[in-house]
């Protein structure tokens, strides 16, 4: 049963307009959530993160955006970048201590020039 | 040299070799973990490191066998793999384990292996 679900395996977005990721996950125990980016033949990097105390948190042209209620959570990109186009995965885990880190299938960016 | 770096790339190896892939961090971390990614699929998680004692064995079958002889070290033994190991590993690493305080894995750029 996976956890973390990105629904979309791919997204296609014009350079300058805005880059919607979505991120939906089932374990209400899931406090804190993360996003990571992931160029071809490289390791994933950090991108933005959000504990569950807050809705959103930005950082420059990132922003994610969580509605705990419908257990969502989205990344923006505004304005998209060719550089943005990378593979995102949305992660979560639970708070204090050890906890095991859930990743997403990740979603596949393109932004055309 | 800095991050995480995770040596060899690319490994071949037929289903009776002995290998063992190597990871390193270079961030002063306490906390080091294995992953597996395969197509399509997300990412798995199969040993964590504190210290160098193990705190998490995700169910990993026991032709997988890592070790940790330091906090900047984490290798990961490979004896009789069979074809469905093919995959990306990916070595991380975090300042403590979890992310409950903000602390996100940093990870290396994997190792590519192919089961002949």
């Amino acid at each position: 049963d996976q956890q973390v679900k990105q629904n979309s395996p791919s997204l296609s977005v014009q350079e300058g307009r805005i880059s919607i990721l979505n991120c939906d996950y089932t374990n209400s125990m899931f406090d804190y959530f993360l996003w990571y980016k992931k160029y071809p033949a490289e390791g994933p990097t950090f991108l933005i993160s959000i504990s569950s105390i807050k809705d959103k948190n930005e950082d420059g042209r990132f922003t994610v955006f969580l509605n705990k209620s419908a257990k969502h959570l989205s990344l923006h990109i505004v304005p998209s970048q060719p550089g943005d186009s990378a593979v995102y995965f949305c992660a979560a885990s639970p708070s204090g201590g050890y906890q095991k880190v859930t990743f997403g299938t990740g979603t596949k960016l393109q932004v055309i020039p | 040299e800095t991050g995480v770096t995770q040596t060899p790339r690319h490994l071949v190896m037929g289903m009776t070799n002995k290998k063992s892939l190597k990871c390193e961090q270079h961030l002063g971390h306490n906390a080091m973990y294995w992953y597996k990614q395969s197509a399509k699929k997300p990412l798995e998680l199969m040993f964590v490191y504190s210290l160098e004692e193990r705190v998490e064995n995700n169910s990993v079958p026991s032709r997988f066998s890592p070790e940790c002889p330091n906090s900047s070290h984490l290798f990961l033994h490979l004896h009789t793999l069979q074809p469905e190991d093919s995959a990306l590993y990916l070595c991380a690493s975090s300042q403590e384990v979890g992310t409950a305080f903000g602390q996100p894995q940093h990870f290396g750029d994997g190792t590519r292996l192919s089961i002949l």
